[in-house]
């Protein structure tokens, strides 16, 4: 079955480490990839996407994203966390162009300042 | 403000009731969603419009029902044949249907059934 997986279900960080968030998807064909962030209390709302061209996409607040096609990835980066990075972060994808997005599970970072 | 809203943000409800999960938008996007949220599953999708009254049924519409008779609104109805209602409800909209466009997420609704 088709499928979105965060294998990393809370993920505890200090200050200023580096991060890695996993997204792997079993979908074959044309794929749009998406990461989403909701804080705490806030809507959910779009981190970065990836519909074509360079692999490596920048999203706000640093944050960047690599799809890596042989791998089925689209992992999550950040060189430096904040505590403001707290949240709850979702890998989302849509595969083939139609109007069906796939979401991951979620993955809930915590920032220790 | 721009964005969408949704009413109310709890609601509490007997077994064997149906209930009608507001949904509205000011930002004039032809399309709109509804997902389910349960803790470590993600968003699951429940029902989708890409215009006014039109609407396709997502990975879990059974139990549910919508409608789209005005542009800005979605309403979702939780009948009393959904097995397991209980659950945190987003509705969300993009400017056009189709994966290109960005959704914009409403804060949700938590409905509790017991």
């Amino acid at each position: 079955a088709q499928s979105v997986s965060q294998h990393n279900h809370h993920v505890i960080l200090s200050e200023a480490a580096s991060l890695e968030l996993g997204c792997n998807y079993s979908y074959g064909g044309t794929v749009n990839l998406f990461w989403y962030v909701q804080y705490p209390g806030q809507h959910l709302q779009l981190l970065l996407k990836y519909f074509s061209g360079d692999p490596l996409v920048k999203g706000i607040k640093g944050f960047e994203a690599e799809f890596i096609k042989s791998k089925f990835s689209f992992n999550l980066r950040k060189p430096s966390v904040q505590w403001s990075d707290t949240a709850e972060y979702f890998c989302a994808v849509n595969a083939n162009n139609n109007n069906d997005m796939r979401f991951g599970a979620g993955t809930r970072l915590t920032v220790k300042p | 403000d721009g964005g969408i809203t949704q009413s109310p943000k709890y609601l509490f409800r007997k077994e064997g009731q149906n209930v009608t999960l507001s949904c509205e938008q000011n930002l004039n996007h032809d399309a709109m969603y509804w997902y389910r949220q349960d803790p470590g599953q993600g968003l699951r999708l429940i029902y989708y419009s890409q215009i006014v009254n039109d609407f396709q049924k997502g990975d879990i519409a059974e139990g549910y029902s919508v409608s789209r008779e005005k542009k800005e609104s979605f309403p979702l109805t939780v009948t009393s044949a959904q097995k397991n209602p209980t659950a945190f409800y987003l509705c969300a909209s993009s400017i056009a249907p189709g994966a290109v466009y960005e959704q914009y997420f409403g804060p949700g609704t938590r409905l509790t059934v017991t």
